[in-house]
This record gives C-alpha cells, sequence and structure tokens, in this order.
C-alpha cells in the first residue's frame, strides 16, 4: 500500500519569503512522485515529477523538489514568493511495478501576504 | 493544442435526477480516470479506464457509472443513487505513469 501526507493544509508566507511545502510518502516500491498546482475552480496542472536519476528535480514557475529515501520524503520549495503562487498544492505518488495506481495528499494552501 | 475538455463547467441537478459528465481528450492517451475533490479531503478516484471498453472501480464508485465507447471520450453518470453528489468533478488522462496526469478543468455539480 501506498500513502501522502502533507504537513499543514494551510501555509502562509510573506511575498519574497521561501516556499517550503512539505509531503511524506510510503511506498513498499521504488516510487513516483508528482507535485500538482490548483487554482481556484479549475483542474490540476503537473509542477515536476521524480520518477529516477537525479533526486532534485526543478519544475516550472521556480520550484524545485528533492527526493530523500531516507527520509521518504519529496518536499517542494521556492526561494522567493510571488502573489501569483497562491494556490492549492497536491502532492501524489505512484508505484513503478503493478497497477497504475495514483494516490494524492489532502493538499496544501498557500497564501501568499503582500 | 492538445488537451482534455470537460463541460460543462458548472452543473445543477435536481435531486432523483440523473446527470452526465463530459470529459474528451485528443492526447491519445490510453488511460482515462474520473475524480471527485471536495474540500479538505483531496482527490478521491470514483473510476479509472486503461483501455477501450474496459473500466474499473476506483474507492467511491457506488452512485456512478461510466463508459468507454472510445479512446478519446469518458463519460461520467451520477445516479440518483449517489446521496451526496454535490462536488467538483475532475477527469484525467495519462500515456504512462512517468508523464502524470493531465487535468481537465473540471466540472462543479450541484444539487438543488
Amino acid at each position: 500500500a501506498q500513502s501522502v501526507t502533507q504537513l499543514g493544509s494551510h501555509v502562509s508566507v510573506s511575498e519574497g519569503a521561501l516556499v517550503l511545502l512539505r509531503c511524506n510518502y510510503s511506498s513498499s516500491v521504488p516510487p513516483y512522485l508528482f507535485w500538482y498546482v490548483q487554482y481556484p475552480n479549475q483542474g490540476l496542472q503537473l509542477l515536476l515529477k521524480y520518477t529516477t536519476g537525479a533526486t532534485l528535480v526543478k519544475g516550472i514557475n521556480g520550484f524545485e523538489a528533492e527526493f530523500k529515501k531516507s527520509e521518504t520524503s519529496f518536499h517542494l520549495t521556492k526561494p522567493s514568493a510571488h502573489m501569483s503562487d497562491a494556490a492549492e498544492y497536491f502532492c501524489a505518488v505512484t508505484n513503478s511495478g503493478g497497477y497504475q495506481k495514483v494516490t494524492f495528499g489532502i493538499g496544501t494552501k498557500l497564501q501568499v501576504i503582500p | 493544442d492538445g488537451g482534455i475538455t470537460q463541460s460543462p463547467k458548472y452543473l445543477f441537478r435536481k435531486e432523483g435526477q440523473n446527470v452526465t459528465l463530459s470529459c474528451e481528450q485528443n492526447l491519445n492517451h490510453d488511460a482515462m480516470y474520473w475524480y471527485r475533490q471536495d474540500p479538505g479531503q483531496g482527490l478521491r478516484l470514483i473510476y479509472y479506464s486503461q483501455i477501450v471498453n474496459d473500466f474499473q472501480k476506483g474507492d467511491i464508485a457506488e452512485g456512478y457509472s461510466v463508459s468507454r465507447e472510445k479512446k478519446e471520450s469518458f463519460p461520467l453518470t451520477v445516479t440518483s443513487a449517489q446521496k451526496n453528489p454535490t462536488a467538483f468533478y475532475l477527469c484525467a488522462s495519462s500515456i504512462n505513469r512517468q508523464y502524470g496526469y493531465t487535468f481537465g478543468s473540471g466540472t462543479r455539480l450541484t444539487v438543488v
């Protein structure tokens, strides 16, 4: 079985400050990990993904995430928050073998304060 | 441009009525999915289909039905048996698990 835990359903940061959204996962096989962003009343958009290879992955809009196997974590970061980053962020995991089920976290709403 | 089109964007239904949500993709993806999103609960899988003419129940399939007669289309019917259908419904597709999902823009269903 696989699962995803996103710590903090709401996170507030000041404009220009570091963004850190936490994601921990469990998986019995090597995982594929994803971060998605959702703006109000819209679908989800893929920000970045980790499958194999380099553990630090870069995505769109200046976001990046690091896969840490020893900590079973895949935290999302951005050095400097912009007002346009205010949205809901979802971490997701799927496994690299067997059926392609994706498990999503419950989401973290990011508020950016001017 | 390729993508997923969900329609309508907003839908109102009277209690006791069935309603069908449309999902069409031109990405040539084999797999398609329906998710339900409620505040604070993340995304919950309703149904999925990995090939044409085949689909499987997800975690919350009761009160829903689907069909997959064409690769491009995966409509979802919310039946009167669904006790709490008011929610935001998202359709997604994927070509391979490594590439993640492409999502549609969603349909917000309200029962009145």
